[in-house]
């Protein structure tokens, strides 16, 4: 089974802080994507990433930024944290390129609860 | 963007089927209707996609309308573990990038 480990559970951190959001996949995936889900709005789309070193601008880029280093980890970097940043965020991997990523699933790990104060 | 419209909540009981809708009247041709679920405290997981014909699996079906324009999700047998959020969700290609658009989801409560 493929597994998408989010490096922590729960994180506090204060305004203006930078934070590290880390994801690792254990299945080769040339796909990953960072989301934050709000009550009420759904899963949002960040940032995703089709390749080391590539990035594409998902629907809520503002106050993120992304680091794709090695295929199997992709950070999610807030620069300065703000208290409107205080989300679950949820990393995913999928495999395929192209034409066949549309159906190709999505696998999620089970999120990151950030709380900014 | 193609965008989904789910209810945000539906409620049935245990042992009964479940069908669970979706409109996507702005498909495009070449997108897969997906499907996730989300149980308390973890992230989505994959239940079952498909593109014009009906498909079956262990976990369910997806009926898809001739048009497209709408799916439903089919659980034959409802069980308490199938409690959930249920997300459809359109993935296709705009332009070499990557479309996914979820829709807000369904909270189905299933009563024992």
């Amino acid at each position: 089974d493929v597994k998408v480990t989010q490096s922590s559970r729960y994180l506090v951190k204060r305004t203006g802080e930078k934070v590290f959001l880390e994801c690792v996949q254990d299945m080769d995936h040339e796909n990953m994507f960072w989301y934050r889900q709000d009550p009420g709005l759904g899963l949002r789309l960040i940032y995703f990433s089709y390749d080391v070193k590539m990035k594409e601008k998902g629907d809520i880029p503002e106050g993120y930024s992304v680091s794709r280093e090695k295929k199997e980890r992709f950070s999610l970097i807030l620069e300065s944290a703000s208290t409107n940043q205080t989300s679950m965020y949820l990393c995913a991997s999928s495999l395929a390129h192209g034409t066949k990523v549309r159906h190709s699933p999505l696998h999620f790990g089970n999120g990151t609860r950030l709380t900014v104060t | 963007d193609a965008k989904t419209t789910q209810p945000n909540s539906m409620e049935s009981n245990e042992e009964e089927p479940v069908h669970l809708p979706c409109n996507h009247s702005t498909i495009s041709g070449t997108d897969y209707i997906h499907w996730y679920r989300q149980l308390p405290s973890q992230g989505p997981e994959y239940v079952i996609h498909g593109l014009t014909s009906n498909v079956n699996n262990r976990m369910a079906s997806l009926a898809i309308a001739e048009d497209r324009k709408s799916s439903t999700l089919i659980l034959h047998r409802a069980t308490l573990r199938d409690a959930a959020v249920y997300y459809c969700i359109l993935r296709g290609i705009i332009q070499g990038a990557q479309k996914l658009v979820f829709g807000q989801g369904t909270r189905l409560t299933i009563n024992p």
